[in-house]
């Protein structure tokens, strides 16, 4: 079956550091692939998206490149501020034929210091 | 921007005791979604519905029930609570049409069963 694998956390760094959290994938198929975050007590939120393969999702300065000849969707920023401190979630999509129902990773929880 | 809630945010409550937890939608998605958050941060699905009168378990076995009456409203509910069943409780939706596989989640429930 589809399954995603991340970088275990936390991740500690200090402000305008370089942030790379890793995320591989296993799946049938051409999914779809996700970044959400999670900030303390609340709901995940998307972060970005691709939908094929080097396709480049970016937002809020992060980026992910959609490689299928590794599998992978590695989460960049180059300069993290303190309100970047949250919990990241790699994910995969079965698509709209699925269900659209998504794989997580484990989540990898990053911690930005002054 | 998703517009998805969840009610209520927080909730203490004694053993052997009733709950709903309610998520509604405001976006017309069909796909709506239940996921566990564990402590651990990892999530897991409980539940998914494709539309009204649809409701279908998911990837983690849970004793809670959901219902799809409308297509805005997804509630869960636990005819028992039981310290077992402490934790944070995730609904997303989603567009079924085909044009986005995107899940957009609510900002979840933390339950305590004491």
């Amino acid at each position: 079956g589809d399954s995603v694998t991340q970088m275990e956390g936390p991740v500690t760094l200090s402000e305008e550091a370089f942030l790379t959290i890793n995320c591989t994938y296993t799946a049938t198929g051409y999914p779809s692939l996700f970044w959400y975050v999670q900030y303390p007590g609340e709901g995940l939120q998307l972060l970005l998206k691709a939908t094929k393969a080097d396709d480049k999702g970016s937002n809020k300065g992060f980026e992910a490149t959609y490689r299928k000849e590794t599998t992978s969707f590695h989460l960049e920023k180059g300069s993290v501020q303190v309100s970047d401190s949250a919990v990241y979630f790699c994910a995969l999509s079965d698509g709209p034929g699925g269900g659209n129902k998504l794989t997580f990773g484990t989540g990898t929880q990053l911690k930005v210091e002054l | 921007e998703a517009d998805i809630y969840q009610t209520p945010r927080y909730l203490v409550i004694g053993t052997g005791k009733k709950i709903t937890l309610e998520c509604s939608q405001t976006m017309g998605h069909d796909k709506m979604y239940w996921y566990q958050q564990d402590p651990g941060m990892e999530l897991h699905l409980i539940h998914y519905s494709y539309g009204v009168n649809s409701t279908e378990k998911g990837d983690l076995s849970s004793e809670s029930t959901v219902s799809r009456i409308r297509t805005e409203h997804f509630p869960l509910t636990l005819e028992s609570a039981r310290p077992s069943h402490t934790s944070q409780y995730l609904c997303a939706s989603s567009d079924a049409s085909g044009r986005s596989d995107t899940q957009y989640f609510g900002p979840g429930t933390r339950l305590t069963v004491l």
